[in-house]
């Protein structure tokens, strides 16, 4: 089974709605990153999450990490074009100082 | 501008003809890494680097060599490309090590194996 399961694997949502990206682990989080990828390029670091309860903003994107549910958020407010993409997020869950991605979620807006 | 390049950036090519990606970052960083994408699969580690003249294997290491033998520097090695090889390839590099607290990627590398 995958390690890193993100939720939904694709979103669709109209111009100015809000969404929720959901990235959960089989194991203990110790830190999680949100990189986002427009289709085709390289990744942009977004934010790293590394305590539980954290929550961090960018812009108006917001990610929190519950580490009781091991899972980790990922929310975007009001959303525009420029938000779509594919988002990803990563950890070192095996603790052998490797990141280990998600599949990603794409994540397109209709003007 | 800090960056990391990766070239090609597009390469078709035949099996077996032996093939280069270059990765470069001029941030000084001592820790470089190569990913693969593919369609479902996501994002895989190949190999990375500590620092100069260290490397180690990622998850999927098999049909590829690397070099770290200048810092800046950190090139792929396709020695006998197969089409299972086929795959949109990440360079990436950071200051700290594994898990910074910001790892810089390359544009990406589109390898087509026929």
């Amino acid at each position: 089974s995958q390690e890193l399961e993100q939720s939904p694997q694709s979103l669709i949502v109209q111009e100015g709605k809000n969404l929720t990206i959901n990235c959960t682990s089989s194991k203990t989080l110790y830190g999680l990153y949100w990189y986002k990828q427009k289709y085709g390029e390289g990744l942009i670091f977004l934010m790293m999450l590394q305590k539980g309860g954290e929550e961090k903003s960018h812009e108006k994107i917001t990610a929190k990490l519950d580490e009781k549910k091991q899972q980790s958020s990922l929310h975007i407010t009001a959303s525009q074009p420029s938000h779509a993409g594919i988002y990803l997020c990563g950890a070192d869950i095996r603790r052998d100082d490797k990141i280990i991605f998600g599949k990603g979620t794409r994540l397109h807006i209709l003007p | 501008e800090a960056q990391v390049t990766q070239n090609p950036r597009y390469l078709i090519t035949v099996t077996g003809k032996k093939l280069t990606v270059t990765c470069s970052q001029n941030m000084n960083h001592e820790y470089m890494s190569w990913y693969r994408q593919d369609p479902g699969l996501g994002l895989r580690q190949i190999y990375y680097s500590m620092n100069v003249e260290v490397t180690d294997k990622g998850d999927v290491p098999e049909g590829y060599k690397v070099s770290r033998k200048e810092k800046r520097n950190f090139p792929l090695i396709l020695e006998s490309p197969s089409p299972n090889q086929t795959s949109l390839y990440f360079c990436a590099s950071s200051f700290e090590g594994p898990l910074p607290d910001t790892q810089y990627f390359g544009p990406g590398t589109r390898l087509t194996v026929l």
